[in-house]
């Protein structure tokens, strides 16, 4: 009954290499969320997305991207990976109301770069 | 602007115990708040919230919290802690609304429970 649905669960790129982080999700929210988490560190919002409306946090590196093609799924793209880079992303999704109830999050994706 | 505090980067406490962990929360807009857990490798599972009315939230597991503004504190309780609530816990909060899951995280709390 996955709802938040995040692959692969533990990606490994080479430095510089791009790398694209996937998520889905069956609830039909309209806001996805994309969180960065460093080892033994808060989440840390990247960027969302109310529907098709892009929002990037102020202080998100360029070289982090995403795509929306549609409801159900969000890619985040790291274009150039750095060392810096390897941390756990995790998708999440809530509805865009002021009826909405909670964030629902996905498993994540450990990303390791080598 | 919001951010969350928590007191105590690890917690320590014995199988049967009582656990608090602590939560300070700044805002500039009534607060959405939230109690999130995670496993080592996993993602984020909520545990309870608070948006408004009653300030004693009950949520999964057995753990509540309360909502006091007065002290802008939102500390996490379990009468009894249990082996398997060993884990990281997170506090966060929100503007609520269409802002709901622009969540601001406190650095985070290691349970360790002991036999």
């Amino acid at each position: 009954d996955a709802m938040v649905i995040q692959n692969p669960r533990y990606q490994v790129t080479q430095f510089g290499k791009p790398v694209t982080l996937s998520c889905s999700q069956t609830l039909n929210h309209n806001v996805m969320y994309w969180y960065q988490q460093k080892s033994s560190q808060a989440p840390k919002l990247l960027f969302h997305y109310y529907d098709k409306d892009f929002n990037n946090e102020a202080d998100t590196p360029d070289n982090f991207q995403s795509r929306r093609p549609n409801t159900s799924f969000c890619f985040l793209d790291i274009r150039s990976p750095g060392l810096g880079d390897a941390a756990m992303y995790l998708c999440a999704t809530s509805r865009g109301t002021v009826r909405a109830t909670e964030a629902f999050f996905g498993q994540g994706t450990r990303l390791t770069v080598v | 602007a919001q951010s969350v505090t928590q007191l105590g980067s690890h917690v320590s406490v014995s199988e049967g115990a009582l656990v608090l962990l602590r939560c300070n929360y700044s805002s500039s807009v009534p607060p959405y708040l939230f109690w999130y857990v995670q496993y080592p490798n996993q993602g984020l599972q909520l545990l309870l919230k608070y948006t408004t009315g009653a300030t004693l939230v009950k949520g999964i597991n057995g753990f509540e919290a309360e909502f006091k503004k007065s002290e802008t504190s939102f500390h996490l309780t379990k009468p009894s802690a249990h082996m398997s609530d060993a884990a990281e816990y997170f506090c966060a909060v929100s503007a609520g609304g269409t802002s709901y899951g622009k969540l601001t995280f406190g650095q985070g709390t290691i349970l360790t429970v002991h036999p």
